[in-house]
Order: C-alpha cells, then sequence, then structure tokens
C-alpha cells in the first residue's frame, strides 16, 4: 500500500542553525501538507502546496520557513534559522484531491539545543 | 474560524466496553476526519465523512451537519485500541485540517 514517508525521523540541531525536513508523498498525489505537534499540544496546520506553489500558509509559516517540491518527489520543510520554540514533531501528509483523506507521514521529530 | 472541542480529554475503560468520543465544531465544514495517533507519534487517518454514518470493523463514526456534532463510537475495546482519537475539520475556508485536542483512550485488560 502507498505511504507518505519522512526522513530523518529524529533531528537535533543547535539553536541558529538551518534544518530540511524532507518528504516523500504518495505518487499520484497533488496536495501537500506540513504539520507541526509541539510536545502536548495539538496538531497545528503550517502549509499547503499545490501545482508547485504555496497554496495556503498559517501563520506560524512566517520568513524562517520555506517549503520546495524540487524534484517532483520530494517534498522539502527548510527552516532557516531554528529557535528553541521549533521544537516538535513535523508531519507531512499528501491528499489525492482536494477534500479528500489526507494520508500522513510518520513524523520528523525536531529538537533544537 | 472553526473551533473544534472534543470530549472526553481522557479516557480509561475496561476492555470489552463501548466507547464513544464526542466532537462538535462551530463553522461548516466539508468534511470531518476521525484520526489516531499511537504513542510513537504516527497518524493514522480513520475515516472521513460528510453526513451520516460509516463503519470500519469495530469502529463506527457518525456526523450531524445541523447540530455541528460527530461521534466516534468502539464496540467490544481492546487494549490495541489505546491511543489518542484526534477530530480534525477540513474546509470552512481553510486548506489545511483544524485539529482538536484529541481524546487520549487507554483500554486495561
Amino acid at each position: 500500500e502507498p505511504e507518505v514517508t519522512q526522513t530523518p525521523s529524529h533531528q537535533v540541531t543547535q539553536m541558529g542553525q538551518e534544518v530540511i525536513l524532507r518528504c516523500v508523498p504518495i505518487s499520484n498525489h497533488l496536495y501537500f501538507y506540513w504539520y507541526r505537534q509541539i510536545l502536548g499540544q495539538k496538531v497545528e496546520f503550517l502549509v499547503s502546496f499545490y501545482n508547485n506553489e504555496i497554496s495556503e500558509k498559517s501563520e506560524i509559516f512566517d520568513d524562517q520557513f520555506s517549503v520546495e517540491r524540487p524534484d517532483g518527489s520530494n517534498f522539502t520543510l527548510k527552516i532557516r534559522s531554528t529557535k528553541l520554540e521549533d521544537s516538535a514533531m513535523y508531519f507531512c501528509a499528501s491528499e489525492l484531491g482536494r477534500n479528500n483523506e489526507q494520508f500522513f507521514g510518520p513524523g520528523t521529530r525536531l529538537t533544537v539545543l | 474560524k472553526n473551533e473544534v472541542e472534543q470530549s472526553p480529554q481522557n479516557l480509561t475503560a475496561q476492555e470489552g466496553e463501548f466507547i464513544t468520543i464526542n466532537c462538535s465544531y462551530s463553522v461548516g465544514i466539508s468534511a470531518l476526519h476521525w484520526l489516531q495517533q499511537h504513542p510513537g507519534g504516527g497518524i493514522v487517518s480513520l475515516f472521513m465523512l460528510s453526513s451520516g454514518k460509516k463503519k470500519h470493523g469495530r469502529l463506527i463514526a457518525t456526523i450531524n451537519i445541523q447540530e455541528k456534532h460527530s461521534s466516534l463510537h468502539i464496540t467490544a475495546s481492546h487494549p490495541r485500541d489505546s491511543a489518542v482519537y484526534i477530530c480534525a475539520l477540513s474546509g470552512g475556508g481553510a486548506d489545511g485540517l483544524t485539529f482538536g485536542k484529541g481524546t487520549h483512550l487507554i483500554i486495561q485488560p
């Protein structure tokens, strides 16, 4: 069964460093999402991506964040200068079409020291 | 902005019990999703529904669009059902899902 994959599963970084989180969505899906979940809190929407551009972003998704689909299979989330408060689980999800079932990756746990 | 309220926040039950988790929301939606999150963190989609009722194995999800309310039921609960169950909404003017805080379910043998 097709699945969304994410790498790495755990990333530890120093404050101020850049990190890139990677996702491979399901191959025929058209909509892609990044969500984050701070420990003990609910999952929050960061950004949606469709047709090679950002479709919508939340107020969390500031200038420190960017997304890219560099090669037609990977979907990346970059945080330019990490802060302590960026420590969270980051989930990628993909969707065949708008308002369909979303399929989630296993998540990347980001720890900023 | 859509508000999602889940109840209860925590639920501990004995194996075999019938479980009900509730979700209410404030604004019209395209669909409501029930998700399961295991202790390792991964999120699995259980149901997506926009009307009526869906059943998968021992899980049943219902939605009342007029009352803006959905329920997730688990029949003959089992310790492996222990997880966080999350209600999430799509539509209502937003691209991504809007999540509830989740219900932490523990089924004791």
